[in-house]
């Protein structure tokens, strides 16, 4: 099993410019997550999805939007790029909300210049 | 005040020797709480979950949980150099994770 697949691993935008980072999964998940995580911090919750077509707001959603068209992908939209958003964005899957940890994919580290 | 709180660290401990890591929590309303090992330039990994309150081991890792205190704890014990990492302390309060700011461990030879 691939597990949480995530790409792209390294981006750099430019001040403006919008990207879509991509977060798979293939356990058959119903809930997924987009967390980020900026130097020598915890992570922080972006956005999260109990079923596909379900998503809501994390605790720092501004800046970022999400889609759960299908259970497996659940991708990040990042519109007009800010040097704020620098960060590493972690996508996560768990079987249930309460009683299972997480599994993270491998990661996207973005730099806004 | 944060919801999930640990020190940051570095806790160097000798090779051999036990690390203890602390963190609490705000949420009284919480079940569910994790332990994770984060490398450096890699994801989160689970360690351990524990749920009720008391002590639960698996191998060299003993996790604790005490909700009237609100505080949950993770014993390493044996530290080796590849536990040199940094350690998150997750909370579920409802159906998402709250991360602490981690723990940065360093287990010297």
């Amino acid at each position: 099993n691939a597990g949480v697949t995530q790409t792209p691993k390294f981006r750099i935008l430019k001040i403006g410019q919008s990207m879509t980072l991509q977060c798979a999964q293939d356990m058959n998940h119903n809930y997924m997550y987009w967390y980020r995580q900026d130097p020598g911090m915890g992570l922080k919750l972006i956005y999260y999805s109990v079923g596909a077509g379900i998503t809501d707001k994390g605790e720092v959603p501004n800046g970022y939007n999400v889609s759960r068209s299908t259970t497996e992908d659940f991708p990040l939209r990042l519109e007009l790029a800010a040097p704020s958003q620098t960060s590493v964005y972690f996508c996560a899957s768990s079987y249930t909300d309460r009683d299972y940890g997480y599994t993270f994919g491998s990661g996207t580290r973005l730099t806004v210049v | 005040q944060k919801e999930v709180e640990q020190n940051s660290g570095p806790l160097s401990v000798p090779e051999g020797a036990i690390a203890s890591l602390n963190c609490t929590y705000s949420d009284r309303g919480s079940q569910s709480f994790f332990w994770y090992r984060q490398y450096s330039g890699k994801s989160p990994e689970l360690i351990m979950s524990i749920y009720s309150n008391g002590d639960k081991e698996d191998g060299r890792f003993t996790a604790q949980l005490n909700k009237a205190s609100q505080y949950v704890s993770l014993l390493i014990r044996d530290s080796q150099p590849s536990d040199s990492a940094t350690y998150l302390c997750a909370v579920n309060p409802g159906n998402k994770l709250t991360f602490g700011g981690g723990t940065r461990v360093l287990v010297k030879p």
